[in-house]
């Protein structure tokens, strides 16, 4: 149980562009999702929490407006890279829970902006 | 976000070896997970603790939970290849479902 199915599993785009991730719970509701940055041979940085039908919470220096979280259903959270730049390229993922107990994180998408 | 101190850093041990690696905190935690991640993936949950001087075990995996409740250790037995990876530690405190997590350390198998 417990599944987190995230897309895509990796993405290149242009400068410029934007591009959406997406996280589905797929065996339970996720009434809070935590999205990660994880740079090379790094640990993971929490980025943002959402809670289903609310804003999302953003950590100390992340840009609200460059990295746009929806969680509209308890069973899906979207990550929105806008106007992104060499240096948003990253490894992002995210961890579902209900009741903030969830344990298992996504495959994680590996972006890469040229 | 705070980090716990994991420690090794990097394992380069031989096949059939025994593993042990630890976290530590300055902070009290209510839970505390042991996590898996390979190259190009996210990390896969191996073990969960609960209650302070819990011993868990999965497979070849053993984890405690320390009885101060700022520690933990994880114990891979017999070591195969496959075990190859980056371990983390991760502590659930008092903030609603925030997770810290350690540095990792990274485990190289030779045959």
């Amino acid at each position: 149980g417990a599944v987190v199915s995230q897309h895509p599993s990796w993405v290149i785009c242009k400068s410029g562009t934007s591009v959406k991730i997406e996280c589905r719970s797929l065996d339970f509701q996720a009434t809070t999702m935590f999205w990660y940055r994880q740079f090379p041979k790094k640990s993971l940085m929490l980025m943002a929490t959402s809670n289903e039908g609310s804003k999302a919470t953003y950590e100390q220096g992340v840009e609200k407006d460059k990295f746009l979280i929806n969680h509209a259903s308890l069973t899906l959270s979207t990550l929105t890279v806008t106007s992104a730049h060499p240096e948003d390229s990253s490894f992002y993922i995210c961890r579902g829970g209900g009741n903030g107990y969830g344990y298992t994180f996504g495959s994680g998408t590996r972006l890469t902006v040229v | 976000g705070q980090q716990l101190n994991q420690s090794p850093q990097s394992m380069f041990i031989q096949e059939g070896e025994d593993v042990s690696m630890n976290c530590t905190s300055s902070s009290i935690f209510n839970t505390w997970l042991w996590y898996k991640q390979e190259p190009g993936e996210g990390p896969v949950l191996l073990i969960a603790l609960y209650k302070a001087g819990e011993l868990t075990s999965n497979g070849r995996l053993t984890a405690q939970f320390g009885i101060t409740r700022k520690d933990s250790f994880l114990n891979i037995s017999a070591s195969i290849p496959s075990d190859v990876g980056i371990y983390f530690c991760a502590g659930r405190g008092d903030s609603w479902g925030k997770l810290q997590f350690g540095a990792g350390t990274q485990v190289v198998v030779t045959p």
